[in-house]
């Protein structure tokens, strides 16, 4: 069964720091691009970032550019969001999902995680 | 950057109506757009990719059609099950999630 499980969210005070994870199982994890999603409360999705296959190609939204950083480990199956200077703004759900197509970052999401709750407060 | 417009942002419909929901892009985006269902604190489904392939498990009463900026998603006989917000997606340069449509009980 194809899952992705995320983990590392929590309370956090503007200005810090946290870093997420995604685990990844039943698909070649490489393979594939992934991505972070997130949604505010009450809000829509907002695309967060993306991750080609390999590692080497990421992709950033504007309003987390210079401040989210996406990696993988294809080892480990994990995909990482390490998140720096937090804001209010930046509470919200954050999904781990997949991209649908082969080894570029394009397609649409179709595996997606639970979500984690990243909570941005003093 | 493509911006994506959904409308309505709301709509009330009863069982069985046909339902339909648009999503403009601000550019052409060819096919690249993809359609999700998401329920109250559950995560996205896919629905739809490529603007009409629908996916694997999802109802037949869901179809998607259009190309370059407009498209649609149709419910064609709207069932309790269907309460939900749907979303539109671009891919055809990085990704773009539309506002969304919440399609609640009349």
């Amino acid at each position: 069964e194809v899952q992705l499980l995320e983990s590392g969210g929590g309370l956090v005070q503007p200005g810090g720091s946290l870093r997420l994870s995604c685990a990844a199982s039943g698909f070649t994890f490489s393979s594939y691009a992934m991505s972070w999603v997130r949604q505010a409360p009450g809000k829509g999705l907002e695309w967060v970032s993306a991750i080609g296959g390999s590692g080497v190609s990421t992709y950033y939204g504007d309003s987390v550019k210079g401040r989210f950083t996406i990696s993988r480990d294809n080892s480990k199956n994990t995909l990482y969001l390490q998140m720096i200077s937090l804001r209010a703004e930046d509470t919200a759900v954050y999904y781990c999902a997949k991209l649908s197509r082969r080894g570029i970052v394009s397609g649409a999401f179709d595996v997606w995680g639970q979500g984690t709750m990243v909570t941005v407060s003093s | 950057d493509i911006q994506m417009t959904q409308s309505p942002s709301s709509l009330s419909a009863s069982v069985g109506d046909r339902v339909t929901i648009t999503c403009r892009a601000s550019q052409s985006i060819n096919n690249y757009l993809n359609w999700y269902q998401q329920k109250p604190g559950k995560a996205p489904k896919l629905l739809i990719s490529a603007a009409s392939s629908l996916q694997s498990g999802a109802p037949s009463r869901f179809s998607g059609s259009g190309s370059g900026t407009d498209f649609t998603l149709t419910i064609s006989s709207l069932q309790p099950e269907d309460f939900a917000t749907y979303y539109c997606q671009q891919s055809f340069s990085t990704l773009t999630f539309g506002g969304g449509t919440k399609v609640e009980i009349k």
